[in-house]
């Protein structure tokens, strides 16, 4: 079915950088487009990113774009999210989600890792 | 403000049928699949259904759902406790080249 699981949130200053990571098991992972998802405290969710099976297309929300970049490895089975130039308003859960294929739906998810910029 | 609307809450008694509408634009629902997803709190998004109308290996026929031009809906029916849950639909978005998401609906078994 396979699995995800997050690392590397925490908590950072205003504009400071944090690097998250997405750890893949059970799935042929190079096969698979990959997403970022957030969620702050209490609210819905966020499309963050989007990264097809070989890196070639990339999107960002316009709420990130120029200050996120995803990426991955394939031959490490890991997708990434490098953040700069944090602000209050990135403070959320951050998930990473595969993309069915064939699909658009996000087929299986990480737990989530909480990213919390302050002060 | 969400660029998928969603009722913010829906309730029902055990055993009632439900629906959740989700609104969206050409861009979006006009032109694209409706996906689904349930949420119980402190857990990760779960899909409940995809390209419109189809349910992922598990998830009980109980669920459907449907979209007609710019708009989709999912019904719920024998409504169990275990339902009660926050429920968000989602889109690609060809104007933002990216997914927009409803702001979800709190669903209530009352």
């Amino acid at each position: 079915q396979g699995q995800l699981v997050e690392s590397g949130g925490g908590v950072v200053q205003p504009g400071r950088s944090l690097r998250l990571s997405c750890s893949a098991s059970e799935f042929t992972f190079s096969n698979y487009a990959m997403y970022w998802v957030r969620q702050a405290p209490g609210k819905g969710l966020e499309w963050v990113a989007v990264t097809s099976h070989d890196e070639s297309i990339k999107y960002y929300a316009v709420s990130v774009r120029g200050r996120f970049t995803v990426s991955r490895d394939n031959s490490r089975n890991t997708l990434y999210l490098q953040m700069n130039s944090l602000r209050t308003e990135d403070t959320a859960v951050y998930y990473c989600a595969r993309r069915k294929i064939g699909a658009d739906g996000l087929d299986v998810w990480g737990q989530g890792t909480l990213v919390t910029v302050s002060s | 403000q969400s660029v998928l609307a969603q009722p913010p809450s829906a309730s029902g008694t055990p055993g009632q049928r439900v629906t959740i509408s989700c609104s969206g634009s050409s861009s979006n629902i006009g032109s694209r699949t409706v996906n689904w997803y349930h949420q119980l709190p402190g857990t990760a998004p779960k899909l409940l259904i995809y390209n419109n109308d189809q349910r992922p290996s598990g998830v009980p026929d109980r669920f459907s759902g449907s979209k007609s031009g710019t708009s989709a809906s999912l019904a719920i029916s024998g409504l169990q406790s275990e339902d009660e849950a926050d429920y968000y639909c989602a889109a690609w978005d060809d104007s933002l080249n990216g997914v927009v998401f409803g702001g979800g609906t709190k669903l209530t078994v009352l």
